[in-house]
């Protein structure tokens, strides 16, 4: 069975750092992207970056670059979302999917086929 | 930055009536368009991807149509499990990059 685990929940202070993680199973790890997505309170699915574990190549959103950083580790087949310092509106849930995306002359995928369970981020003074 | 716009934002169906909801591109997107479903508290869940392909184990009722950039959900009888917030999201970008529409929530009438 494909599996997306993630970490628990967090309650951070402001300018503290965070590094929350996405352990992948039941599939082949390095050669599908992964993605995260952000849920503020009430609000709708954004897309903040994705990376290909296979060689860690790291794509963001221009609404993200800069403010948080994706890595993975092969080794434990899990994939990562840090921030050097967090703010009160980085409060959100977490999640990160399984894409299957190829570039053979046109771009074909099959979206976000699996996600995680979500990881909630509370950042309060 | 393609930008991605669903109609309506609320649609209020009764049980058994067909759901239209719509999503825009702001430029092409190939087909590369996907279809999710979120219940409260819960992941999304993929239904549609490359417009009209449904997702492993969802159910015939929901149906996905459209091109360039105009494309369609619907789902043709409600179920009480139905109603949820359904999401429109392209990703017809090399590397992948994704955009979401802003969701639109499925009511009780």
């Amino acid at each position: 069975e494909v599996q997306l685990v993630q970490s628990g929940a967090e309650v951070k202070k402001p300018g503290e750092s965070l590094k929350i993680s996405c352990k992948s199973s039941g599939y082949s790890f390095t050669t599908s992207w992964i993605g995260w997505v952000r849920q503020m309170p009430g609000k709708g699915l954004e897309w903040m970056g994705s990376i290909y574990p296979g060689d860690s190549y790291t794509r963001y959103s221009p609404s993200f670059q800069g403010q948080v950083t994706v890595s993975a580790d092969k080794s434990i087949s899990t994939v990562y979302l840090q921030w050097s310092r967090l703010k009160a509106s980085d409060t959100a849930t977490y999640y990160c999917a399984r894409a299957e995306v190829t570039l053979i002359g046109v771009v074909r995928g099959n979206g976000m086929d699996v996600w995680g369970q979500g990881t909630t981020v509370t950042v309060s003074s | 930055e393609i930008v991605m716009t669903q109609s309506p934002a609320t649609l209020y169906v009764s049980p058994g009536e067909r759901a239209t909801i719509s999503c825009r591109a702001s430029q092409s997107v190939n087909g590369n368009l996907a279809w999710y479903q979120q219940k409260p508290g819960q992941a999304p869940r993929l239904l549609i991807y490359g417009a009209s392909a449904r997702a492993t184990g969802i159910p015939d009722r929901f149906s996905g149509s459209g091109s360039v950039t105009e494309f369609t959900l619907t789902i043709s009888s409600l179920q009480s499990e139905d109603f949820a917030v359904y999401y429109c999201q392209q990703y017809n970008d090399w590397p992948p990059s994704y955009t979401f529409g802003q969701g639109t929530k499925v009511e009780i009438k």
